[in-house]
């Protein structure tokens, strides 16, 4: 059965500093991970999406990476902002299912 | 529709009576899944409607709860003898799956109160 873990479960950095969240799964078979955004109150927003053939994606200034094979995602965040303050989930897709993690809730401290 | 649509967006609810969600998924999306979200916790997967059949029901909670999903669009989860321990955002999804690499789109859920 897949497990999706996010660690730390949350996290408060001063604006300005680079920060990285982190995500494992333990069946590494998945079709793609991605990586989702929520805030208080609303649905999720798709972020980044990785593709089990790929290492890596970026958007602005966020970089997502992916090991496969030892079950392991990082969502890097340059140059955060208060506005990054969110919740931000991990997933993997395998088998029509796609499994979320608990996600890390992020503060940025202005 | 611009986006995927979940109503009502709140329901409060006396225990044992029965609740209808419904999502309307973003038009011509394939795949539409439903999620359950409760307090502090991750996303609890439910069912998942490729078109209008659901491979895999094994996710739904128990046999109170059920879903179909009519035309290839709008989506009704059905909640039958609410319990207090149902209370929790329902989140639904759709995504486009022309193939496995298409990412999802999330409605804002119904935040479901039972008293």
């Amino acid at each position: 059965k897949q497990e999706v873990t996010q660690i730390p479960a949350a996290l408060s950095v001063p604006e300005g500093e680079n920060l990285v969240l982190n995500c494992s799964f333990t069946d590494s078979a998945i079709y793609n991970l991605q990586w989702f955004r929520q805030d208080p109150g609303k649905g999720l927003t798709s972020l980044l999406l990785i593709q089990s053939s790929q290492r890596e994606q970026t958007s602005g200034r966020l970089n997502a990476s992916l090991d496969k094979s030892s079950g392991r995602s990082t969502l890097y965040i340059a140059a955060s902002q208060p506005g990054d303050s969110a919740t931000y989930l991990c997933a993997v897709d395998r088998d029509d299912k796609i499994i979320f993690g608990k996600g890390t809730r992020l503060h940025i401290l202005p | 529709g611009a986006g995927v649509s979940q109503s009502p967006s709140n329901k409060v609810t006396e225990k044992g009576k029965d609740v209808e969600l419904r999502c309307d998924p973003i038009s011509g999306h394939t795949a539409l899944y439903w999620y359950r979200q409760s307090l502090g916790q991750g996303l609890e997967f439910l069912i998942y409607f490729q078109g209008n059949s659901a491979p895999d029901k094994s996710g739904l909670p128990s046999d109170r709860f059920s879903a179909e999903r009519t035309g290839g669009s709008v989506s009704t989860l059905t909640i039958q003898r609410t319990q207090q321990e149902d209370s929790a955002v329902y989140l639904c999804a759709s995504s486009p799956r022309t193939g496995v690499n298409e990412k999802l789109f999330f409605g804002s859920g119904t935040q479901l109160s039972v008293l």
